[in-house]
C-alpha cells in the first residue's frame, strides 16, 4: 500500500543534542513538506522540497536542517540550535500540481526534550 | 505576508449544520483545501475548491470565493465522530514556490 511513515512514533532528547525524525513515501510525490504543530496549535511550515537535492525554508526554519538526496525521503534535523524543540512533527507529501492541493500526511513524531 | 484566518472554536449539537469560516491572503492562489485532524492523528484531506462555488462530498461541503478571498466548510447532519480540528490550507506560487500553508484550525465540538 502506498503511504508516508514516519519514525520513530515517540522519540526523547536530551538538552544540546541533535536528533533526525525520518520521513519515507512511496506515493511517487515530488513535494514533501515539514511541519511543527504546538498543543491546540496549527501547522507551521519548517521546510519544503519541490524537487530532488532542492529545498526551501517555511515560515520557523531556525534551528532545524533538512536534506532532499532521495526522491522517497525528507529527513528533518532538530539541531540544539532550535530552543524549544518539544513538538509534535509532521511530514507531508503531494503531486508538485498548480490546482490540487492534496497532501498526504505521516503519523507524526512526538518529541520531548528531557 | 501570506495566511489564513479561521475561527479557533466551535459548538454545535449533534444533527446540525455548522459553517467554519476561512479568510486568506496569499499571492498566487490557486485553491483552497480543507483537512481534519482528530486529536493525537494526522490531518486528513477533505475537499478542494479550484474555482468559485460549491463541491460536495457527502455531508461536507467546500464554497469558495476568490473575489472576496474567503471559503468556508459546512458540514451538515453533524455526528460526534465530527469532533475534531479544521484547517484550511492554500497552495502558494508567489515569492515562496510552492509551499503549502494551513491556517490555525477550528475545533469543532459536537454535543449530544
Amino acid at each position: 500500500d502506498g503511504g508516508i511513515t514516519q519514525s520513530p512514533k515517540y522519540l526523547f532528547r536530551k538538552e544540546g543534542q541533535n536528533v533526525t525524525l525520518s520521513c519515507e513515501q512511496n506515493l511517487n510525490h515530488d513535494a514533501m513538506y515539514w511541519y511543527r504543530q504546538d498543543p491546540g496549535q496549527g501547522l507551521r511550515l519548517i521546510y519544503y522540497s519541490q524537487i530532488v537535492n532542492d529545498f526551501q525554508k517555511g515560515d520557523i526554519a531556525e534551528g532545524y536542517s533538512v536534506s532532499r538526496e532521495k526522491k522517497e525521503s525528507f529527513p528533518l534535523t532538530v539541531t540544539s540550535a532550535q530552543k524549544n524543540p518539544t513538538a509534535f512533527y509532521l511530514c507531508a507529501s503531494s503531486r508538485p500540481t498548480v490546482g490540487n492541493t492534496e497532501a498526504f500526511f505521516g503519523q507524526g513524531t512526538r518529541l520531548t526534550v528531557v | 505576508g501570506q495566511s489564513l484566518e479561521q475561527p479557533s472554536e466551535v459548538t454545535a449539537v449533534e444533527g446540525a449544520i455548522v459553517q467554519i469560516n476561512c479568510t486568506y491572503q496569499t499571492s498566487g492562489f490557486y485553491g483552497l483545501s480543507w483537512y481534519q485532524q482528530h486529536d493525537g492523528g494526522a490531518p486528513t484531506f477533505l475537499s478542494y475548491n479550484g474555482l468559485d462555488g460549491l463541491e460536495e462530498t457527502g455531508r461536507f461541503s467546500s464554497f469558495l470565493s476568490r473575489s472576496d478571498s474567503y471559503g468556508y466548510l459546512l458540514l451538515q447532519e453533524l455526528q460526534m465522530k465530527d469532533s475534531a480540528s479544521y484547517f484550511c490550507a492554500a497552495k502558494n506560487y508567489g515569492g515562496s514556490q510552492g509551499n503549502l500553508i494551513f491556517g490555525k484550525g477550528t475545533k469543532l465540538s459536537v454535543k449530544p
